[in-house]
């Protein structure tokens, strides 16, 4: 069974920062895309990031650019999001999500979320 | 950035009824389009794929249809479990971008 559990939010300052990972287990990891998406407190979805399989490529949201830094640990089966300067509007529930092909970025399945809240 | 659009925001039926959800983009996505489900408290879960491939597990009444700017989510009959909010998501383009939600609420 493909697992995905994601670890690392809390309360943070603005300007803080934060080290988001998600452990994968029950597939190949660097087989696979993986993909940081979020969401706001009573709001909507919102793609983040993402990175292939062998960690060469990544993308990023205009929102985020400069101040996440996606990357994968391969060896331990880890996805990290780096959040830098943190802003109150970056308070959200992170999502760790699979491609559901190589780099078919069709989101399945996903972690239970860690959140993030940024505030003084 | 191509924006993604649903309608209606809230639809209000009864179990056993048809519903019928919609997602417009503002270009083209070919049928780069995936639906998804999420109830409260839950992280989403694919349903649909490609505009019209059901995801494992995801039962015969869901399906997609649509391609280029215009998409349909259907649910031939409403189940209880079936009451949550839907998300579009399109893969055309980077960024990935979701449209805003169709809440479908018991009436």
């Amino acid at each position: 069974e493909v697992q995905l559990v994601e670890s690392g939010g809390g309360l943070v300052q603005p300007g803080g920062s934060l080290r988001l990972s998600c452990a994968a287990s029950g597939f190949t990891f660097r087989d696979y895309a993986m993909s940081w998406v979020r969401q706001a407190p009573g709001k909507g979805l919102e793609w983040v990031s993402s990175i292939v399989g062998s960690g060469d490529s990544t993308y990023y949201a205009d929102s985020v650019k400069g101040r996440f830094t996606v990357s994968r640990d391969n060896s331990k089966n880890t996805l990290y999001l780096q959040l830098n300067s943190l802003r109150a509007e970056d308070t959200a529930i992170y999502y760790c999500a699979k491609a559901i092909r190589e780099t078919t970025y069709w989101f399945d399945p996903w972690g239970q979320g860690t959140l993030v809240t940024v505030s003084s | 950035e191509i924006v993604l659009t649903q309608s209606p925001a809230t639809l209000s039926l009864s179990p056993g009824e048809r519903a019928t959800l919609s997602c417009w983009a503002s270009q083209s996505v070919k049928n780069y389009l995936a639906w998804y489900q999420q109830k409260p408290g839950q992280a989403p879960r694919l349903f649909i794929y490609d505009a019209s491939n059901r995801a494992t597990g995801i039962p015969a009444r869901f399906s997609g249809s649509g391609s280029g700017t215009d998409f349909t989510l259907t649910i031939s009959s409403l189940e209880p479990e079936d009451f949550a909010i839907y998300y579009c998501q399109q893969r055309y383009s980077w960024p990935i971008t979701f449209g805003q939600g169709t809440r479908l609420e018991i009436k």
